[in-house]
C-alpha cells in the first residue's frame, strides 16, 4: 500500500499569510494526487486533483504542485473561510490512500 | 445539483450486521465508479471500498476486506454497502463518493451517515 504523509499536522496562520502543506508519498505517484478541505461536520470538497488542476468553482488562491513523491498545496492570501481541514489522497493505485490530514488554525 | 444522500446508519452490538445505502441524484450515476470513504471521530479519511460503473469489479480496504461488500443498483441509482461482524473499530461516520474514473478523485461527496458498533 502506498502511504501518504501530510506535513505540519496542525498550522496556524493569520488572514492574509502565504500557507503551504507538504504531503510524501512512500512512493511514485506520478502526478495522481488530490488534495481536499474539510470543514467540521461537513463532507470533504474537491480542492485540485492530477496534482496541480484546480476543481471548478475553486478560487484562484489555491494552488498545487508536485510529482513523484513529494507534493504541496499552497494558500497564497489566506482567508476566513480557509480555515479547515485538509487531506491529501493518492489514486495512483488501490487501496486509494488518504494523508492524516493538515488543520489551518487561526493565529 | 448533484446529491448523494446516505441512510442506514445507526447503533449496533459488535459482531451483528448493518447496510448502508447512498440515493444518488441530478447526474448520471450507472456512468461513474463510487467509492465509501470513513471517518472515525476525530480522526482522518479512510477510503473503504470502491465499486466500478457497471458493479462488476469491486475493490476493498485489508482492514474490511471478508467483512463488507459494495454493490449497487443502477436501476434505482443507488449504492450500498453491507457491513457484516461489525467491530467497535468501525465506528465511524460513512460517506458516499463518486469517483471520476475508476480509482481516481472524489468530486461529489454525500454527507453522511453514522455508524456506531457497541455493545
Amino acid at each position: 500500500d502506498i502511504q501518504m504523509t501530510q506535513s505540519p499536522s496542525t498550522l496556524s496562520a493569520s488572514v492574509g499569510d502565504r500557507v503551504t502543506i507538504t504531503c510524501r508519498a512512500s512512493q511514485s505517484i506520478s502526478s495522481w494526487l488530490a488534495w481536499y478541505q474539510q470543514k467540521p461536520g461537513k463532507a470533504p470538497k474537491l480542492l485540485i486533483y492530477k496534482a496541480s488542476n484546480l476543481e471548478s468553482g475553486v478560487p484562484s488562491r489555491f494552488s498545487g504542485s508536485g510529482s513523484g513523491t513529494e507534493f504541496s498545496l499552497t494558500i497564497s492570501s489566506l482567508q476566513p473561510d480557509d480555515f479547515a481541514t485538509y487531506y491529501c489522497q493518492q489514486y495512483d493505485s488501490y487501496p486509494l490512500t488518504f494523508g492524516g490530514g493538515t488543520k489551518v488554525e487561526i493565529k | 445539483e448533484v446529491q448523494l444522500l446516505e441512510s442506514g446508519g445507526g447503533l449496533v452490538q459488535p459482531g451483528r450486521s448493518l447496510r448502508l445505502s447512498c440515493a444518488a441524484s441530478e447526474f448520471k450515476f450507472s456512468s461513474y465508479a463510487m467509492n465509501w470513504v470513513r471517518q472515525a471521530p476525530g480522526k482522518g479519511l479512510e477510503w473503504v471500498s470502491g465499486i466500478s460503473d457497471s458493479g462488476g469489479r469491486t475493490y476493498y480496504a485489508d482492514s474490511v476486506k471478508g467483512r463488507f461488500t459494495i454493490s449497487r443498483d443502477n436501476s434505482k441509482n443507488t449504492l450500498y454497502l453491507q457491513m457484516n461482524s461489525l467491530r467497535a473499530e468501525d465506528t465511524a461516520f460513512y460517506h458516499c463518493a463518486n469517483d471520476y474514473g475508476l480509482g481516481t478523485y472524489m468530486r461529489y461527496w454525500g454527507q453522511g451517515t453514522q455508524v456506531t458498533v457497541s455493545s
